[in-house]
């Protein structure tokens, strides 16, 4: 079975703060992804990889960068933490080959706070 | 651009009847839709996804999805409803190439006693 791990399921940060995410998968996914999801917006794509040093942007990537040094691990980074940047954020990986309907799989997410 | 409506963020059954959850999807590609359930404090997990070609989709937990090319619609059903089925719910397409999915804003169904 697929294991997406988040490192924190919560996180208390402050404002101004730089703030790392890790997320790593155990099942040698091509590709990688990091959602946020708000309450009545659904999740929203802020970055994705489909390799090892290789990004780009999703629908909502400002204030966000992203890392990917080994094809297990995806880390999501922001850079100086806002309070609008309070939400909780998913990481999901799935297959690049195989066809388009590949499932992404989910880790259990990770509730930051800003405050 | 690809993009996903659900219809109704709240949908109330009573346990043993029918649930049905409305997702209509707009993409200038054939669709790769998928159905992902979220219990609380958890992440996503996959219900069913769309294969091409076919029109009725069998998932996990009793679940299906009816796919209507000439609605643009990918209805989930289940026919008697669980207290166990009490989750959010989200329709979810994809695009080509390795982007990632675009989804619904959800449903969150709730099981009647």
């Amino acid at each position: 079975d697929v294991k997406v791990t988040q490192s924190s399921r919560y996180l208390v940060k402050r404002t101004g703060e730089k703030v790392f995410l890790e997320c790593v998968q155990d099942m040698d996914h091509e590709n990688m992804f990091w959602y946020r999801q708000d309450p009545g917006l659904g999740l929203r794509l802020i970055y994705f990889s489909y390799d090892v040093k290789m990004k780009e942007k999703g629908d909502i990537p400002e204030g966000y960068s992203v890392s990917r040094e080994k094809k297990e691990r995806f880390s999501l980074i922001l850079e100086s933490a806002s309070t609008n940047q309070t939400s909780m954020y998913l990481c999901a990986s799935s297959l690049a080959t195989g066809g388009h309907n590949q499932p992404q799989h989910f880790g259990d997410g990770t509730r930051l706070s800003i405050l | 651009a690809q993009s996903v409506t659900q219809l109704g963020s709240h949908v109330s059954v009573s346990e043993g009847a029918l649930v049905l959850l409305r997702c209509n999807y707009s993409s200038s590609v054939p669709p790769y839709l998928f159905w992902y359930v979220q219990y609380p404090n958890q992440g996503l997990q996959l219900l069913l996804k769309y294969t091409t070609g076919a029109t009725l989709v069998k998932g996990i937990n009793g679940f299906e999805a009816e796919f209507k090319k000439s609605e643009t619609s990918f209805h989930l059903t289940k026919p008697s409803a669980h207290m166990s089925d009490a989750a959010e719910y989200f329709c979810a397409v994809r695009g080509g190439g390795a982007d990632g999915l675009t989804f619904g804003k959800g449903t969150h169904l709730i099981i009647q006693p």
